[in-house]
């Protein structure tokens, strides 16, 4: 069944480390995108990539980076310069065609210890 | 003013009700238009897209209205299993990114 992966499901950092979130699929779709959620909010953009080997900064992308070398794979990295990471982080693919709406991942909750 | 807006609710809904909520969207040039449901601490499920003409899905109608900007969902007959959060989805062109609202959260009880 094709989908998108997320790993790990739960994920705890300490002080001052750097962690990365990984984001799978086998939709063959060339967008990807990474959100957060905070309890109680909405979903706030952090990056996007429409291709391979691109990407653009959302709304909230100070503290992350992210990577796209493959058009599978879209992995984020949470830095140590993000002052408040504890969320719930989504990663989405979208299809071509304007009717197409965002496949997500089932998400990776962080929580800083 | 935000892009998109939603009455955060909770909508207090019967079972059996019907319950009808809007979202508002702020760009004209918007294209693409989804609801989403969200269950607590899930992802959010694609529920329907809404097309100019207004479509139903069994108990669940999204209807769009460009001129005054909005969308609404109706859901007929409401379940308990309809108790969620409902996400407004708005986007501007294919294969770009979609602007999310809040949510609207609907409470089916007994």
């Amino acid at each position: 069944d094709g989908g998108i992966t997320q790993s790990p499901k739960y994920l705890f950092r300490k002080e001052g480390q750097n962690v990365t979130l990984s984001c799978e699929q086998n939709l063959n779709h060339d967008a990807m995108y990474w959100y957060r959620q905070d309890p109680g909010q909405g979903l706030r953009l952090i990056y996007y990539s429409q291709i391979v080997n691109d990407f653009q900064k959302g709304d909230i992308a100070e503290g992350y980076s992210v990577s796209r070398e493959k058009k599978e794979s879209f992995p984020l990295t949470v830095t140590s310069a993000q002052k408040n990471p504890t969320a719930f982080y989504l990663c989405a693919s979208r299809g071509e065609g304007q009717n197409y709406g965002y496949t997500f991942g089932s998400g990776t909750r962080l929580t800083v210890v | 003013r935000k892009e998109v807006e939603q009455d955060p609710g909770p909508f207090n809904v019967p079972e059996g009700a019907t319950v009808a909520f809007n979202c508002t969207y702020s760009n004209s040039a918007s294209q693409s238009f989804f609801w989403y449901r969200q269950d607590c601490r899930k992802e959010p499920k694609l529920l329907m897209s809404v097309y100019s003409s207004g479509n139903e899905d069994g108990r669940f109608t999204a209807q769009l209205n460009r001129a005054s900007q909005y969308i609404s969902l109706l859901i007929r007959d409401s379940k308990l299993s309809d108790s969620a959060t409902y996400l407004c989805v708005v986007g501007k062109a294919a294969g770009n990114k979609l602007t999310f609202g809040g949510g609207t959260r609907v409470l089916v009880k007994p």
